[in-house]
């Protein structure tokens, strides 16, 4: 069964240093997408991409934040200098229609 | 605006047990998906279901079945002979239905401990 996969399962950084979380989508998916769920709150939207470009973003996603889908079948997201704050479980979907399809996600932990 | 509500936190049921999950949500848009999923401890968030708008028609998949009502804009989850795999927090969200990139908007989560 096809499946979003994400590189690495776990991530510990020192603040302010950049990290790249990644993600390969299901192959034939169209819309890509990025939660983040803090340890024990909801998961909450940061972005979503379409026709590669960012079709929407929340609030949360600001500047520190970018994705990329740089060879047509990987998808990153970029936190370009970490705070202690972006510490959370992070997690790529795809879908070409229905329901999304969460990748397996990856823990951030920034010391 | 979008919003769903799980008022139900934490649930702890005993195995054998039928469990119901509550979902309400809101929206001001006639057409739009709602969705289950569940997230064991292990992290990963599963798909459970999607619900389309226009189909209010209840569904039933071996335990699990689904009770979507417009009227009460609810979406509720029921577990029937529950068994301690079910321990999970399950998620219910809502995406509106327009082609472009839809975003999820999940409710908090209800916690569900299946005692063995």
């Amino acid at each position: 069964e096809p499946e979003v996969t994400q590189t690495p399962s776990h991530q510990v950084t020192q603040m302010g240093q950049e990290v790249i979380l990644r993600c390969v989508p299901i192959s034939n998916h169209l819309y890509f997408y990025w939660y983040r769920q803090i340890l024990g709150q909801k998961v909450e939207f940061l972005v979503s991409f379409y026709n590669n470009e960012i079709s929407e973003k929340s609030e949360i996603f600001d500047d520190q934040f970018s994705v990329e889908r740089p060879d047509g079948s990987n998808f990153t997201l970029k936190i370009r200098s970490t705070k202690l704050e972006d510490s959370a479980m992070y997690f790529c979907a795809s879908r070409i229609g229905g329901g999304a399809f969460f990748g397996q996600g990856t823990r951030l932990t920034v010391v | 605006a979008q919003k769903v509500t799980q008022a139900q936190t934490e649930i702890s049921v005993v195995e054998k047990e039928d469990v119901t999950l509550d979902c309400v949500y809101e929206t001001r848009d006639t057409t739009y998906y709602l969705f289950w999923y569940k997230q064991p401890p292990s992290g990963e968030l599963v798909f459970l279901i999607r619900r389309n708008s226009f189909d209010e028609q209840n569904e039933i998949s071996g335990r699990y079945s689904w009770n979507f009502q417009k009227s009460t804009s609810s979406f509720n989850f029921t577990i029937t002979a529950s068994q301690v795999v079910d321990s999970a927090v399950y998620f219910c969200a809502l995406s509106q239905a327009q082609n472009t990139g839809n975003q999820f908007y999940f409710g908090t989560g209800t916690s569900l401990t299946v005692i063995p």
